[in-house]
């Protein structure tokens, strides 16, 4: 059965404190894995896709990557602004559904 | 201009009553969704349209029902309300049924009193 967990549930830094949060999968022929963004009271908002192992994105202070059982998303430097729940899923190729897990919630203090 | 605009915003009824949350994208997409977010942030599926066309349709109980009159509107129509239909029910819509890339209207608050 296809499945995502994310670590941790929450991650608490002081602003400037480096950090990463992990997305573990399973699937059935990987055909994508996808970081969103989701700030309180508002949809999901794209940030990265990645299709294959050893493949990164970045974007300002994040940088996603992907190995063939789990992606990290690197939080370099954050800020007070960062703060979100940040949410993984991933597709696989036997339908055009997504498997989301339950996010982690960062709170970054200034 | 919002790309995928959902309405209401917030949504409080009693057990029992029918309600319908409307969504509509701009986006000139193919593809739209309707999403079920629990109180422990889950995102579940619930339907999916590809050009007015069903394509996926989970396991929920039949009291939901989507209708898509274009390819630009995708509503929800909830008989029946139960306690446990209390939660963020999120639009999105996305190009095509691949799905690559989703965007997400700002979501409805439903709680059944």
């Amino acid at each position: 059965e296809d499945q995502v967990t994310q670590s941790p549930e929450a991650l608490r830094l002081q602003e400037g404190e480096s950090s990463s949060l992990n997305c573990s999968y399973t699937v059935s022929g990987l055909r994508g894995l996808f970081w969103y963004r989701q700030d309180p009271g508002k949809g999901p908002e794209f940030l990265f896709t990645l299709y294959s192992a050893g493949e990164e994105k970045e974007k300002e202070r994040l940088k996603a990557t992907l190995t063939k059982k789990e992606s990290f998303l690197h939080i370099t430097a954050p800020k007070p602004e960062d703060s979100a729940t940040y949410l993984c899923a991933v597709g696989g190729d036997s339908n055009y559904q997504l498997i989301w897990g339950a996010g982690t919630k960062l709170i970054i203090k200034p | 201009d919002t790309a995928v605009s959902q309405t209401p915003k917030y949504l409080v009824t009693q057990m029992g009553n029918d309600k319908s949350i409307k969504c509509e994208q701009n986006l000139g997409h193919d593809t739209m969704y309707w999403y079920k977010q629990d109180s422990k942030k889950f995102l579940k599926i619930m339907f999916s349209y590809n050009n007015k066309e069903l394509i996926i349709n989970e396991t929920v109980p039949n009291r939901f029902s989507p209708k898509s009159p274009d390819k630009a509107h995708l509503n929800l129509h909830i008989n029946s309300l139960e306690l446990g239909d209390s939660a963020v029910y999120f639009c999105a819509s996305s190009q095509d049924q691949t799905g690559r890339r989703q965007y997400f209207g700002a979501g409805t608050r439903l709680s059944v009193l």
